[in-house]
């Protein structure tokens, strides 16, 4: 069974592009979640996506947004970017985002975002 | 708030030695979720427990087991007999229990040198 899968590894912009980063979740789940990860804030949540639905989000500016296809697979975009931005970005996934209900995260290897 | 402290941020030890791993979590849930996470230089963030507020019985994995105290707050990981393989950057989080949503809020994380 593939795991999660994560499309560029890497990635190189310069500040003011957008840039667009796509995540296929384990076959069968629902429910997607990004995290940027960075040397001085850590892991932090971005936004959680569930049949196309965000259902929440974590506090980062409007210039990060996200999407999720009918297929499950999500994709993230920041607009306007600033040096920052520059983090390895993971994405989870999950049957039905319920960790209640003795679920776990699984989570793809990240692409790794450079501003310059 | 909802925090996860992990104070050692470096831990370097030599093959065979044991170690243990340092959790503390704040949480006002009665309900909460708790979670180890490895992170090989490969980015992924590989799961390794999960453990249930309810539930404070401590687990064995063959060379990993954990210690949840839910009277310090504490959730710590220890590794018997290391390995070099097990070098790593060692995440815990925490969990909210808002019933639908996968969101974790992870510690700073603890950087695991095994040397041989």
């Amino acid at each position: 069974k593939a795991g999660v899968t994560q499309t560029p590894r890497y990635l190189i912009k310069t500040r003011g592009q957008q840039v667009t980063l796509s995540c296929s979740p384990i076959s069968g789940h629902r429910s997607v979640s990004w995290y940027q990860q960075t040397p001085g804030q850590g892991l932090q949540f971005l936004f959680e996506y569930f049949s196309e639905t965000q259902r929440n989000k974590g506090n980062f500016p409007g210039r990060f947004s996200g999407r999720q296809f009918s297929n499950s697979r999500s994709e993230m975009n920041v607009s306007t970017l600033e040096l920052g931005d520059s983090a390895l970005y993971l994405c989870a996934s999950s049957r039905q985002g319920q960790l209640a209900t003795n679920e776990k995260l699984f989570f793809g290897s990240g692409t790794q975002l450079s501003v310059l | 708030a909802q925090k996860v402290t992990q104070a050692q941020t470096e831990i370097s030890v030599v093959e065979k030695e044991d170690v243990t791993l340092d959790c503390v979590y704040e949480t006002r849930d009665t309900t909460y979720y708790l979670f180890w996470y490895k992170q090989p230089p490969s980015g992924e963030l590989v799961f390794l427990i999960r453990r249930n507020s309810f539930d404070e019985q401590n687990e064995i994995s063959g060379r990993y087991s954990w210690n949840f105290q839910k009277s310090t707050s504490s959730f710590n990981f220890t590794i018997t007999a290391s390995q070099v393989v097990d070098s790593a950057v060692y995440f815990c989080a925490l969990s909210e229990a808002r019933g639908n949503t996968d969101k974790l809020i992870f510690g700073t994380g603890t950087r695991l040198q095994v040397f041989p």
